[in-house]
């Protein structure tokens, strides 16, 4: 059964510093990898997604990478921002037919300016 | 363009009582999802489809029934709710199944 862990569960940073996200998954036979951002009570916003061809993808201050034989993802965060304070979740797709997302459980980050 | 939107956005019902959420996409979108949030439990798939007239079970299915007559639109009810579906419960919809998902406001349904 495919296990989507994220740590660490909280992260504070002060502003303007560079940080690193992980997401790690015990089985490598993935479709592709999202990442997402939830703001408190509000839905999910896709941040990025990758295809389980490809080793990284980059939106703006975003870059999110992907080791499929370590079972490994990163979420880069340059320069952070108060405005990134948010809760990150990424998420693994096992089938191209069904869709089906299998979620860690989010990395709450708080940028204290 | 309004995207995907959910109703009720709040729900209190009592238990044993019939709840059906609402989700509506305006992008003609081939896959809808729903999905419950637990703190401790993260998002997990209730019900997904990859197309009108086609719904599948996901991970928590039971106690739940979906439907899908119209593109634009997949309900999600509780038969008979009862206290551990009290939860906040997401609609997402995708042009195709690998692509990126797009996720309503949420629903927060309490059971008495």
């Amino acid at each position: 059964k495919q296990e989507v862990t994220q740590i660490p569960a909280a992260l504070s940073v002060p502003e303007g510093e560079n940080l690193v996200l992980n997401c790690s998954f015990t089985d490598s036979a993935i479709y592709n990898l999202q990442w997402f951002r939830q703001d408190p009570g509000k839905g999910l916003t896709s941040l990025l997604l990758i295809q389980s061809s490809q080793r990284e993808q980059t939106s703006g201050r975003l870059n999110a990478s992907l080791d499929k034989s370590s079972g490994r993802s990163t979420l880069y965060i340059a320069a952070s921002q108060p405005g990134d304070s948010a809760t990150y979740l990424c998420a693994v797709s096992l089938s191209s037919n069904t869709g089906k997302l299998i979620f860690g459980q989010g990395t709450t980050l708080q940028v204290k300016p | 363009d309004a995207g995907i939107t959910q109703s009720p956005r709040y729900k209190i019902t009592e238990t044993g009582r019939q709840v059906t959420l609402m989700c509506h996409q305006t992008w003609s979108h081939s896959y809808m999802f729903w999905y419950r949030q637990d703190l401790g439990h993260g998002l997990r798939l209730i019900y997904y489809s990859a197309a009108a007239d086609i719904t599948d079970k996901g991970e928590v299915p039971d106690g739940y029934v979906v439907s899908r007559s119209k593109t634009e639109n997949f309900p999600l009810t509780l038969e008979s709710a009862t206290r551990s579906q009290t939860s906040v419960y997401f609609c997402a919809s995708s042009l195709r199944g690998v692509e990126t998902q797009y996720f309503g406001p949420g629903t927060r349904l309490l059971v008495l």
